[in-house]
């Protein structure tokens, strides 16, 4: 089935670093990507998407592309704030996938300090 | 403001007592869904709607059911909660219904439930 597998964590950057956090995925057809994020305390913010192959989402100084020779979706961002310290979740969705279901990876844990 | 919401944001209650975690949405959207997080297991699909009295069972649907009488609500019960119930509990929308797959799911805040 579809899977989705995310670089573990947690993550621990200096402000202003370089993050890189790498997804890849498995599935049947054509997915959409995304990245979600969650702050502490709160619900799952959409960072942002990817409909097909070769498109950057981008949104608030991260960016990711999706590489369908590769599988993967990974998460980067030139500079990062303390701001930026969440759970970020890679996951996929297909029309393949019974019930529209959004497959999730593990969650990488981000904290930035100062 | 277009958002999910859920209540309560907070449960503790005890092993067996009938339980309701309401969603609603203001969007208009056809699809929603329920979602359990637990460390190590990520997110879950509980059961989802494709619309109004359309539901279906996800990956973990024991122990919960749903009913969709309305368009703008999805409410989860429990008839008789486990300790194993105890977890983070997500709704989500999105805007297609059949062949929401690829579509992107707006998340409430979240429920974290506690069952003793």
């Amino acid at each position: 089935g579809d899977s989705v597998t995310q670089m573990e964590g947690p993550v621990t950057l200096s402000e202003e670093a370089f993050l890189t956090i790498n997804c890849t995925y498995t599935a049947t057809g054509y997915p959409s990507l995304f990245w979600y994020v969650q702050y502490p305390g709160e619900g799952l913010q959409l960072l942002l998407k990817a409909t097909k192959a070769d498109d950057k989402g981008s949104n608030k100084g991260f960016e990711a592309t999706y590489r369908k020779e590769t599988t993967s979706f990974h998460l980067e961002k030139g500079s990062v704030q303390v701001s930026d310290s969440a759970v970020y979740f890679c996951a996929l969705s297909s029309l393949y996938n019974q019930g529209g279901k959004l497959i999730f990876g593990q969650g990488t844990e981000l904290s930035v300090k100062p | 403001e277009a958002q999910v919401t859920q209540n309560p944001r907070y449960l503790i209650t005890v092993t067996g007592k009938k339980l309701t975690v309401t969603c609603s949405q203001n969007m208009n959207h056809e699809y929603m869904s329920w979602y359990r997080q637990d460390p190590g297991l990520g997110l879950r699909q509980i059961y989802y709607s494709m619309n109004v009295e359309v539901t279906d069972k996800g990956d973990v649907p024991e122990g919960y059911k749903v009913s969709r009488k309305e368009k703008r609500n999805f409410p989860l019960i429990l008839e008789s909660p486990s300790p194993n119930q105890t977890s983070l509990y997500f709704c989500a929308s999105s805007s297609r219904g059949y062949r929401a797959g690829g579509d992107t799911q707006y998340f409430g805040p979240g429920t974290r439930l506690t069952v003793l």
